[in-house]
């Protein structure tokens, strides 16, 4: 079995600084990673997702996230963020049986403000 | 495509009434889903559905009854409504089941049991 976790509850920072949204995960086999965001009053729509190749994803957005094997983590990045990324962030595992069941975080509450 | 849409938005009951939330796809996926979403447990698989006439339980079933009976339409029945199932309720469709395929999600129904 799979778990996420999501120790930020809700980070808040200000427009055009940098933001780290952590996400740990566990698992006894290999894993392809995901992060969802959910804007206020909609559904999660998918951001980015590691399967495998490059350690290194990023978003059309800007936001980027690195697989780490060995810290078992996949942190989401954006080095300057924007009113509008103010959302719910999703992280989600899955193990790699070939059935998609996705386990989800808690989810990270990112704040922007001017 | 208007892609996956939830009926209704919102919804009151009492407890021990009878209800579907229904939701609806017209991208011709095989695999449709149902989360809840609750404040600090993120997304939690209900119910799945891999095509027409086979569905299957996910992490949290009990109260909640599925149907598959053609590929767009999956409806979701509480029987007998809880105030533990106060929630939203998010349904996802994807092109298949492998990890590749993406899901895409609704915009959700908010459910409140009295």
């Amino acid at each position: 079995a799979q778990s996420v976790t999501q120790l930020d509850s809700q980070v808040p920072v200000f427009e055009e600084a940098p933001v780290e949204l952590r996400c740990n995960y566990s698992s006894s086999v290999s894993v392809y990673l995901f992060w969802y965001v959910q804007y206020p009053n909609q559904g999660l729509q998918l951001l980015l997702k590691y399967l495998s190749g490059s350690t290194l994803v990023e978003s059309i957005n800007g936001f980027e996230a690195e697989f780490n094997k060995s810290q078992t983590s996949f942190h989401l990045r954006k080095p300057s963020v924007h009113i509008s990324d103010t959302a719910e962030y999703f992280c989600a595992v899955q193990g790699n049986t070939g059935f998609q069941k996705l386990v989800f975080g808690t989810g990270t509450r990112l704040l922007v403000s001017p | 495509n208007a892609g996956v849409t939830q009926t209704p938005k919102f919804q009151v009951l009492k407890t021990g009434q009878s209800m579907t939330l229904q939701c609806a796809q017209d991208m011709n996926h095989e695999y449709m889903s149902w989360y809840r979403q609750d404040p600090g447990m993120g997304l939690r698989l209900i119910h799945y559905s891999v095509g027409a006439g086979i569905t299957d339980q996910g992490e949290v079933p009990n109260g909640y009854n599925v149907s598959r009976s053609t590929t767009e339409d999956f409806p979701l029945r509480l029987l007998s409504a809880a105030p533990s199932q106060t929630s939203v309720y998010f349904c996802a469709s994807s092109p298949g089941q492998g990890i590749t395929d993406t899901q895409y999600f609704g915009p959700g129904t908010r459910l409140t049991v009295l």
